[in-house]
C-alpha cells in the first residue's frame, strides 16, 4: 500500500493523558499537513511541513500541541494534557511540491480520538 | 473573509437518480476549487481540481463545474449508486497555498 498511513485508527484516553499519532506520507512526497475534523464539519488545518522543516501552524494549535517531522518523511502529532474538546479525527495529508498550484492532496484514513 | 459554503447541508435520494450539489465561495485570490468526496470513518479522497480556466471536469459519474465570475461551483451525480453515500466537501486553494474547506454535503442514496 503505497498511501498515506496513520496510526493508530482510534484512540481513547483518558483526560489529562499525553497522546500521540504517527503518519507516514507517500514516500516521494514532501509536503505533509495535519488537519482536525469534528462531525459534520470540514476538516480545519492545524500545521504542515515542507521537509523537515514546519511551515505554518495554525492558531488552533494550541502549546499543548506539538508536531516533528525530524527526517523529512514520517512526521507525529502529540497531545499533552488531553481535553474533552481535543476529540475529533485528525487527519494527515501529502502532497509533492511539483510547483502546480493543483497539486493533488492526499489523505490518510485519519486517528479518531476520544477523550473521556 | 475566505469561506466556502456549501449546499444542501444533507440530501437523500434514491439509487439511480441524479443529483447536484452546491459550492459557493468567497476565497481571493482564487487558485483552483476541489470536490472530495469522504465516506464515514475515512479520509477525504479526491475526485476534481479545477483552475480559474477551466468550466468543467469529469470523472466518471461525476461532472463539476466552475464559474469564477459568481464564484460557484456544482458537483453532478448521475446515476446515484448506494456506494455514492458520503459526505462531498469542496475546497478552495488560494494562491498562498491555504486550503478552505467547506462544511460538506452529506449525500445518502436508498435502494
Amino acid at each position: 500500500d503505497t498511501g498515506v498511513s496513520q496510526d493508530p485508527r482510534h484512540k481513547i484516553t483518558k483526560r489529562g493523558q499525553n497522546v500521540t499519532f504517527r503518519c507516514d506520507p507517500i514516500s516521494e512526497h514532501n509536503r505533509l499537513y495535519w488537519y482536525r475534523q469534528t462531525l459534520g464539519q470540514g476538516p480545519e488545518f492545524l500545521t504542515y511541513f515542507q521537509n523537515e522543516a514546519q511551515l505554518e501552524k495554525s492558531r488552533l494549535l494550541s502549546d499543548r500541541f506539538s508536531a516533528e517531522r525530524p527526517k523529512g518523511s514520517f512526521s507525529t502529532l502529540e497531545i499533552q494534557r488531553t481535553e474533552q474538546g481535543d476529540s475529533a479525527m485528525y487527519l494527515c495529508a501529502s502532497s509533492s511540491l511539483s510547483g502546480a498550484t493543483n497539486e493533488k492532496l492526499f489523505f490518510g484514513s485519519g486517528t479518531q480520538l476520544s477523550v473521556l | 473573509k475566505n469561506q466556502v459554503e456549501q449546499s444542501p447541508q444533507s440530501l437523500i435520494i434514491l439509487e439511480g437518480k441524479n443529483c447536484t450539489l452546491q459550492c459557493n465561495y468567497t476565497v481571493s485570490p482564487f487558485s483552483n476549487l476541489r470536490w472530495y468526496k469522504q465516506d464515514t470513518g475515512r479520509g477525504p479522497v479526491s475526485l476534481t481540481i479545477m483552475t480559474f480556466s477551466e468550466n468543467t471536469k469529469s470523472n466518471g459519474r461525476y461532472t463539476a463545474t466552475l464559474d469564477a465570475d459568481t464564484k460557484q461551483s456544482s458537483l453532478h451525480i448521475t446515476a446515484s449508486q448506494l456506494s455514492d453515500s458520503a459526505s462531498y466537501i469542496c475546497v478552495v486553494s488560494a494562491y498562498s497555498d491555504k486550503l478552505i474547506f467547506g462544511t460538506g454535503t452529506r449525500l445518502q442514496v436508498f435502494p
